[in-house]
C-alpha cells in the first residue's frame, strides 16, 4: 500500500483557514486520496476524497497537486470543534484490493480561541 | 444522514470470556470492516467482509476472532477468549462500493478486559 507523510501536529487560530498537507510520492493510478478525522473518543469521520481534480464539500476542500504526489486539506474557517486528528489515506480501488484503509499517525490539529 | 450503529458503547469483560461486538451497517452497503485502536495508538485494520465471507484479514485477526452477518443487517465481531491486550476501541465501518465513495464508521465499542 502506498504511504502518506503528514506533519505530526499543527496549530490554528479559531476562524482562520487551515491548510493540512500530505505527501504521497508513491501514489499509483488507482489510488484515491481520502481524508478522515477523529475527534477525541470518537470513530473516524469521513471528510473528503478525490482522485485528480480539486474537490469541495460542506466540510472542507481538497487541493490535489498536478502530479498527484501531494495534497492539501483546507478547512476554510477553523472552529474549536475542528480540533481532531486528521488522516490522509490512499485507497486503492483496483479490483484486487479489498478496500481496507491503512491509517497512519495523522496530524493532530489544535485550534486556539 | 445514515449512520453505522455499534453496541454496546462500552463493554467490560473478564479475561478468558467471550465477547460479541455488534454493528448495524448502513442498509444498502455491501462491504464491511472491523478496525481497532489501542489507547494512544493508530487505528488498525482487522478484517474486511463481502458477500458473506471474509475478503481479507490482518495478522491481528487470529483464530480467537470471528465475524458474521447473521441476519442481513447485523455485523458482529466475536472474540472467543479475551486477553488483556484485546482492550481497545473497536470500530465498524461500511461502504456501498469500493470505488469512488467514502467510508462510514461507527462511534465504536470500548472493550476493557480485566
Amino acid at each position: 500500500d502506498a504511504k502518506t507523510t503528514q506533519p505530526n501536529s499543527m496549530e490554528s487560530n479559531e476562524e482562520e483557514p487551515v491548510h493540512l498537507p500530505c505527501n504521497h510520492s508513491t501514489i499509483s493510478g488507482t489510488d484515491y486520496i481520502h481524508w478522515y478525522r477523529q475527534l477525541p473518543s470518537q470513530g473516524p469521520e469521513y471528510v473528503i476524497h478525490g482522485l485528480t481534480s480539486n474537490v469541495n464539500n460542506r466540510m472542507a476542500s481538497l487541493a490535489i497537486a498536478e502530479d498527484r504526489k501531494s495534497s492539501t486539506l483546507i478547512l476554510h474557517r477553523a472552529t474549536l470543534r475542528d480540533a481532531a486528528v486528521y488522516y490522509c489515506i490512499l485507497r486503492d480501488v483496483s479490483s484486487s484490493n479489498t478496500g481496507k484503509l491503512i491509517f497512519g499517525q495523522g496530524t493532530t490539529l489544535q485550534v486556539k480561541p | 444522514e445514515p449512520e453505522v450503529t455499534q453496541t454496546p458503547s462500552h463493554q467490560v469483560t473478564q479475561m478468558g470470556q467471550e465477547v460479541i461486538l455488534r454493528c448495524v451497517p448502513i442498509s444498502n452497503h455491501l462491504y464491511f470492516y472491523w478496525y481497532r485502536q489501542i489507547l494512544g495508538q493508530k487505528v488498525e485494520f482487522l478484517v474486511s467482509f463481502y458477500n458473506n465471507e471474509i475478503s481479507e484479514k490482518s495478522e491481528i485477526f487470529d483464530d480467537q476472532f470471528s465475524v458474521e452477518r447473521p441476519d442481513g443487517s447485523n455485523f458482529t465481531l466475536k472474540i472467543r477468549s479475551t486477553k488483556l491486550e484485546d482492550s481497545a476501541m473497536y470500530f465498524c465501518a461500511s461502504i456501498w462500493d469500493r470505488g469512488d465513495y467514502g467510508y462510514t464508521f461507527g462511534s465504536g465499542t470500548r472493550l476493557t478486559v480485566v
